[in-house]
């Protein structure tokens, strides 16, 4: 069946930095997801995309989508502690519609130390 | 906040029990899912309900079952409770024909002992 597989499993930066998290389905998907996931709350949308190679940009948070529509990547800059949780992408299982629900990844947890 | 309701926040279960959890969904979403996610992992698909019929099924047995009701509120309930289903459940709703965004719930916390 379909997968969804996300690196790092966990990412560790000095507040300031830099991070990305990775995402790659085993199948082609008609749009990803992400969703962040505080420690104790449940998983937040944070954004949809739908078109092959697209990029997307709120504030430090930018999306990508890439050419095969397989893969995709979150990047933040400068990271912040109101950034920590775990970043989750998903998939449609099927070429949309909804009706199979969404395929998670495991996530990645950021974790900021000051 | 999302709007999406559930209760109970947290339940303690034994093994072989059943157990009924509840959602209300959002104003306006007449699709609900559910979601389980265990301990470090990502959620995973139960089922979705659209127009009080299920609608989407992922890998779970048939002792998960749930209902959708006219307002749109939803119930999961699984029968036997096994230790392996001790996870956060998540509900989620959205509007059919309006992207597949889920709004998920603060979730019930069971624990299967």
């Amino acid at each position: 069946g379909q997968q969804v597989m996300q690196i790092p499993q966990y990412q560790h930066v000095q507040e300031g930095e830099d991070f990305t998290t990775y995402c790659n389905s085993s199948t082609t998907l008609s749009n990803i997801q992400w969703y962040k996931q505080r420690p104790g709350g449940h998983p937040v949308f944070l954004i949809q995309l739908v078109k092959s190679g697209e990029v997307k940009k709120q504030k430090r948070l930018t999306f990508q989508f890439g050419e095969a529509k397989k893969n995709s990547s979150l990047h933040i800059t400068a990271t912040q502690t109101t950034d920590v949780g775990t970043y989750f992408c998903a998939g449609p299982k099927r070429s949309g519609g909804g009706a199979d629900g969404l395929t998670f990844g495991k996530g990645t947890h950021l974790i900021i130390q000051p | 906040e999302t709007g999406v309701t559930q209760s109970p926040t947290h339940l303690i279960k034994t093994r072989g029990q059943q157990v009924t959890l509840r959602c209300s969904s959002q104003s306006g979403h007449n699709t609900v899912s559910w979601y389980q996610q265990a301990l470090g992992q990502g959620p995973q698909f139960i089922f979705q309900y659209y127009r009080e019929e299920e609608n989407g099924r992922g890998n779970f047995p048939p002792r998960f079952s749930g209902l959708q009701f006219p307002n749109y509120s939803s119930e999961l309930n699984v029968n036997a409770l096994e230790l392996d289903d001790s996870a956060l459940y998540l509900c989620a709703s959205r509007s059919q024909g309006f992207g597949e965004k889920l709004f998920f719930g603060s979730g019930t916390q069971l624990s299967v002992l």
